[in-house]
């Protein structure tokens, strides 16, 4: 089954609303990161939070190993942060990352 | 700023015939990654790479085989590529195995007829 489940699937926001996205995992992680992908299908790493808060920008991730569950909030969004939001986690047992289906974001005007 | 760069950026290949996907990357990471990417499924992991002459099996290897012949380049081949290879392909690289910031190739999508 799916390692890395993402929620919601979709989600359409109103400028200047904040976003909060879901991540649960099956197994526990040694790793955790968030990536953007673009409507044209770039790929960024976001951040890196395998535990904890952290915070970049309008950006603030919050992971809870014990629960195997990560959020991405999205402050104040933006039209430019449109674009699907991926999860991954490098697994205790494995040794590379797998990713979640991603959360589709559209931010209207 | 990273550079991970791929070739072709699209292709349209026949049933059957042998398909290479091509990555290259200038940051002297040691590891490389190939992924494929198809709606319902995300991003699973096809072969990957420790260093030059290293490759590794990941989620979804077969019917593909890699190629790391330096640091620089990594390469995925489909010997006789099938239709259910149609998918959108991404390359990336980055410096510790599972623990790093992967940097992404901008994808190739890859049509078999």
């Amino acid at each position: 089954g799916q390692q890395v489940q993402q929620s919601p699937a979709s989600l359409v926001l109103q400028e200047g609303e904040n976003a909060e996205l879901q991540c649960n995992f099956s197994s526990t992680a040694t790793q955790l990161q968030w990536f953007y992908q673009s409507p044209g299908g770039s790929l960024v790493s976001l951040l890196s939070n395998p535990s904890g808060t952290k915070h970049t920008g309008r950006l603030t991730s919050t992971t809870v190993t014990k629960e195997r569950r990560s959020s991405l909030h999205i402050s104040s969004s933006q039209t430019t942060d449109s674009g699907t939001y991926l999860c991954a986690i490098v697994p205790n047992s494995g040794t590379y990352q797998r990713f979640g289906t991603g959360t589709k974001l559209q931010v209207v005007p | 700023e990273a550079a991970v760069t791929q070739s072709p950026r699209n292709k349209v290949a026949v049933t059957g015939g042998k398909v290479t996907l091509s990555c290259n990357q200038t940051n002297n990471h040691n590891n490389m990654y190939w992924y494929r990417q198809d709606t319902g499924h995300g991003l699973r992991l096809i072969h990957y790479s420790y260093g030059a002459g290293s490759t590794e099996k990941g989620d979804i290897p077969d019917g593909y085989k890699a190629s790391r012949p330096s640091q620089e380049n990594f390469s995925l081949i489909l010997e006789l590529a099938t239709p259910s290879q149609t998918s959108v392909y991404f390359c990336a690289s980055g410096d510790a195995l599972g623990e790093d910031t992967q940097y992404f190739g901008p994808g190739t999508r890859l049509l078999v007829l």
